[in-house]
């Protein structure tokens, strides 16, 4: 079956804009987690959404960062007043509730801020 | 964050030897798991382990689950070219939070 999608692969932008980044999660996966991988680093933490409970949202690193999942199914993360230092790939993975560790990953968006 | 430490961070090997790294934590965890990234690409699971002293295999591949719950190594026997790339332990704690912590990772290169 299909994997983890997102959306754009690349995205370019100026200092200050704002950027939505998109995810369609595995069909039947019901958590859906956002990750940020800067340049030569692991990943780290964003957002955490599970089923109809409240997300944990405890790896956003600033106000500047959002993220809401509808339906259950797809999620946007959005990053206002984006800064060069947000520049880094965002990864989306999804997961069964049950194996919640066994998180499988999309290809990620290369967002670059200018 | 909390991070994991992974080791070595870079390996250079020639074609045909086996490979061993490994990550370590100061706190426990219930599930350890490695990956595989690639350029350009997300990271691939590879082996999940959930008990401690738990030895798993994947083709090539033998993982194991420390027995303090704080450590796990990855073995790759008899390497091959299509085994570059970065390897990622990650650690995850069963409850509320589903986040995985990482380890910075192995880059592995492979000489024919």
């Amino acid at each position: 079956g299909a994997g983890v999608s997102q959306s754009p692969s690349n995205k370019v932008t100026e200092k200050g804009k704002d950027v939505e980044l998109r995810c369609d999660p595995i069909s039947g996966h019901t958590a859906l987690y956002w990750y940020r991988q800067s340049l030569g680093q692991g990943l780290e933490f964003l957002i955490y959404f599970q089923g109809n409970s409240a997300p944990d949202k405890s790896g956003l690193p600033s106000d500047r960062f959002s993220a809401e999942r509808t339906g259950g199914s797809v999620s946007t993360l959005t990053i206002q007043r984006t800064q060069q230092e947000d520049s880094a790939v965002y990864l989306c993975a999804s997961s069964f509730r049950r194996r919640g560790g066994e998180q499988y990953f999309g290809p990620g968006t290369r967002l670059t801020v200018t | 964050g909390q991070q994991l430490n992974q080791s070595p961070q870079s390996m250079f090997i020639q074609e045909g030897e086996d490979v061993s790294m490994n990550c370590t934590s100061s706190s426990i965890f219930n599930t350890w798991l490695w990956y595989k990234q690639d350029p350009g690409e997300g990271p691939v699971l590879l082996i999940a382990l959930y008990k401690a002293g738990e030895l798993t295999s994947n083709g090539r591949l033998t993982a194991q689950f420390g027995i303090t719950r704080k450590d796990s190594f990855l073995n790759i026997s008899a390497s091959i070219p299509s085994d570059v790339g970065i390897y990622f332990c990650a650690g995850h704690r069963s409850g509320n939070t589903g986040k995985l912590i990482f380890g910075q990772g192995t880059t592995l290169q492979v000489k024919p």
